[in-house]
């Protein structure tokens, strides 16, 4: 079955630039997306179609995607950005969708 | 607004089927062009994709899954649901419904509701 493999943990200091990878070797012809889930909280939609910002959405949260890896980046990153993050997106089929393992950002 | 909210049992004994419903409140399941989806996510681990429905009641399955797991729409109670059978311990989840778009390069989730957690024990 696919996969999407993203690193367990990254830290920063506050003001830091916080990147967070995810590999999958559909990523080249698929959109990988970004979800943001604070403890006991439903995840929240931070970026789609690699590199789009919903509204409300800050703008140190930006994506990439380069060949079979998509990257998730946090410039200046704050307290407030503690979560884990997940990506998201569909297998060569387009039918199934497929979650990242899941990265715990910590911001100390 | 739009507002998604799960509901069901949140004990269920192993070996029997699961069943959750996903009331969607503040507008027509059926309006727009958007699928309905569920995803688990067990204590401490990460998210799961279960499968999708669209209002016609096309289906798509995670594969892993696809042999349990039944989705179903009731257009008419603005309600889709979840069946997911001979469940296992390993079925423990906090189960979440979620609205889902469709793009040409891929699925996006854009609304959720706040979960429910369905423990798996006799």
């Amino acid at each position: 079955s696919y996969e999407l493999t993203q690193p367990p943990s990254v830290s920063v200091s506050p003001g830091q630039t916080a990147r967070i990878t995810c590999s999958g070797d559909a990523l080249p012809k698929k959109y990988a997306y970004w979800y943001q889930q604070k403890s006991g909280q439903a995840p929240v939609l931070v970026i789609y179609e690699d590199s789009k910002r919903p509204s409300g959405i800050p703008e140190r949260f930006s994506g990439s995607s380069s060949g079979t890896m998509a990257t998730l980046t946090i410039s200046g990153a704050q307290v407030e950005d503690e979560a884990d993050y997940y990506c998201y997106s569909t297998d060569s089929s387009g039918n199934h969708g497929v979650f990242g393992g899941g990265t715990k950002l910590t911001v100390l | 607004q739009v507002q998604l909210q799960e509901s069901g049992p949140g004990l269920v004994k192993p070996s029997q089927t699961l069943s959750l419903t996903c009331t969607v409140s503040g507008g027509s399941i059926s309006s727009g062009s958007y699928y309905w989806s569920w995803i688990r996510q067990p204590a401490g681990k990460g998210l799961e994709w279960i499968g999708r429905i669209y209002t016609s009641g096309s289906t798509n399955y995670n594969p892993s899954l696809k042999s349990r797991v039944t989705i179903s729409v009731d257009t008419s109670k603005n309600q889709f649901s979840l069946k997911l059978s001979s469940v296992t311990a390993a079925d423990t989840a906090v189960y979440y419904c979620a609205r889902d778009t469709q793009q040409q390069l891929g699925w996006y989730f854009d609304l959720w509701g706040r979960g429910t957690l369905v423990t798996v024990s006799s």
